[in-house]
């Protein structure tokens, strides 16, 4: 069966800190694709990143980076240097593959919240 | 083009009326997809479809009525309808082939039901 985790229900953090946003994930398959999304309050779904199983290297995008490792089956998230504007619910999400379509299986969320 | 746009934004029915959300996209993607997402919860998908036919139908209600008229659109037709139906209903698209490429989803049409 394949499984999300994000066991971060909520966090809370002050304008400029550097925040972490756990996934950990379970499958049987060897070849997997892994995605973040941003949820404002408007309800969007944003794509931010998607990653395949075979590709273990850190990603940065801006103050957004991601943390892939395959040995403890995670995919975390850091913002640097966080903005009232990264106020969202992060998604982790992972396919299930099959052909000519893909299922998205989601973690439950973590919302974050960025204070002045 | 790259995006998924649907239509309406917000829908108010009463649970004896019918009406249609609506989901169009022009990036070629040939998978389209409608997920359920209450309040404070992960989206679920309800129904796939590839190359316009039905792939999957997550044992959703039959008052919930898909249709995919050509490559490029995807609607979803309501009829009686329950409170509990009330949610947000996103409609995503991406390429058909294996890993998802292109996933993207449309804004949602926030849907009560009353």
């Amino acid at each position: 069966a394949q499984k999300v985790t994000q066991a971060q229900t909520e966090i809370s953090v002050v304008e400029k800190e550097d925040v972490t946003l756990d996934c950990v994930y379970e499958t049987r398959d060897t070849t997997y694709y892994l995605f973040w999304y941003k949820q404002p309050p408007s309800g969007e779904l944003v794509f931010l990143i998607r990653r395949n199983s075979f590709d273990e290297q850190n990603e940065i995008s801006g103050r957004y980076s991601w943390n892939f490792q395959k040995s403890t089956s995670s995919f975390n998230f850091t913002i640097t240097a966080s903005q009232v504007v990264d106020s969202a619910v992060y998604f982790c999400a992972l396919t299930q593959l099959s052909g000519g379509y893909n299922k998205l299986i989601f973690g439950a969320g973590t919302r974050l919240a960025v204070h002045p | 083009d790259t995006e998924v746009t649907q239509t309406p934004k917000h829908l108010v029915m009463g649970m004896t009326n019918k009406k249609s959300l609506k989901c169009e996209q022009h990036m070629g993607h040939r998978a389209m997809y409608w997920y359920k997402q209450k309040a404070k919860k992960p989206p679920e998908l309800m129904f796939v479809y590839s190359y316009e036919k039905l792939s999957i139908n997550e044992s959703v209600p039959s008052r919930f009525s898909p249709e995919c008229p050509n490559s490029s659109l995807l609607n979803l037709h309501l009829h009686a309808l329950q409170p509990e139906d009330s949610a947000l209903y996103l409609c995503a698209s991406s390429q058909a082939d294996s890993g998802g490429r292109g996933y993207t989803f449309g804004s949602g049409t926030r849907l009560t039901v009353v």
